[in-house]
């Protein structure tokens, strides 16, 4: 156990509905970020958060997507619109960013989201 | 674009074998490296990273082999046990700590 928890583990729902997932991080962590990983292949970068900013946003991530750390402190990412194609592990991480060196990212248990 | 990838897919060994995993990367711009276990259900769990500046670091187990002429990072696993049997990548950070991860590498220990 990383420290970094996700919610829901696991979600079933049908093509064209809204799902979303919860991400808290390790709480001194100011990054967060968001993966989205396929099987057999490595995480993909999504998005990111410092504090409550989103910084940067990958061109995986479609107009259906949204992303969200409201206080800074746990993180939502929602899917609208689901597609079969939607159809991963999501994996969330966190880490204290400080400027002088580079710090290890902390990755949670993942949610594994099937689309029917 | 620029990526990390990962010369062999599947790699068996026998309990107290030692493992190496090689990953290549093609961004010479890349200045920091790190290995990552994923064990089937779980997210990746770090192992042990490397700077550019370096060309080798120890860890508990396992080394990391930096070879920035080339281009070639690979992870060693000394004395391989069957709880190391699980997926290895090997990610690049490609700014900001974002990672760019390659495709993995599936080590199977047999006792």
């Amino acid at each position: 156990d990383t420290g970094v928890s996700q919610d829901p583990r696991h979600k079933i729902t049908k093509r064209g509905q809204n799902v979303t997932f919860r991400c808290d991080p390790i709480s001194e962590h100011n990054r967060l970020y968001w993966y989205r990983q396929t099987l057999g292949q490595g995480p993909e970068f999504l998005t990111y958060f410092q504090n409550e900013a989103q910084l940067e946003k990958s061109r995986l991530l479609s107009d259906r997507f949204s992303a969200e750390r409201p206080k800074g402190s746990f993180s939502t990412l929602e899917i609208q619109r689901t597609e079969q194609g939607d159809s991963a592990m999501y994996l969330c991480a966190s880490l204290k960013y400080e400027t002088s060196y580079y710090n290890e990212q902390f990755f949670g248990p993942g949610t594994r989201l099937t689309v029917l | 674009g620029e990526s990390v990838g990962l010369h062999l897919p599947t790699l068996s060994v026998q309990e107290g074998d030692n493992s190496i995993i090689n990953c290549a990367y093609s961004n010479s711009a890349s200045d920091y490296f790190i290995w990552y276990k994923q064990e089937s259900g779980k997210g990746p769990q770090f192992i042990i990273d490397i700077r550019s500046n370096m060309d080798k670091r120890q860890g508990q187990r396992v080394t990391v082999l930096l070879n920035k002429t080339v281009k070639h990072l690979s992870l060693q696993i000394a004395a391989t046990q069957p709880g190391d049997s699980a997926v290895y990548f090997c990610a690049e950070n490609s700014g900001y700590s974002t990672l760019t991860f390659g495709k993995g590498t599936m080590l199977l220990v047999s006792p």
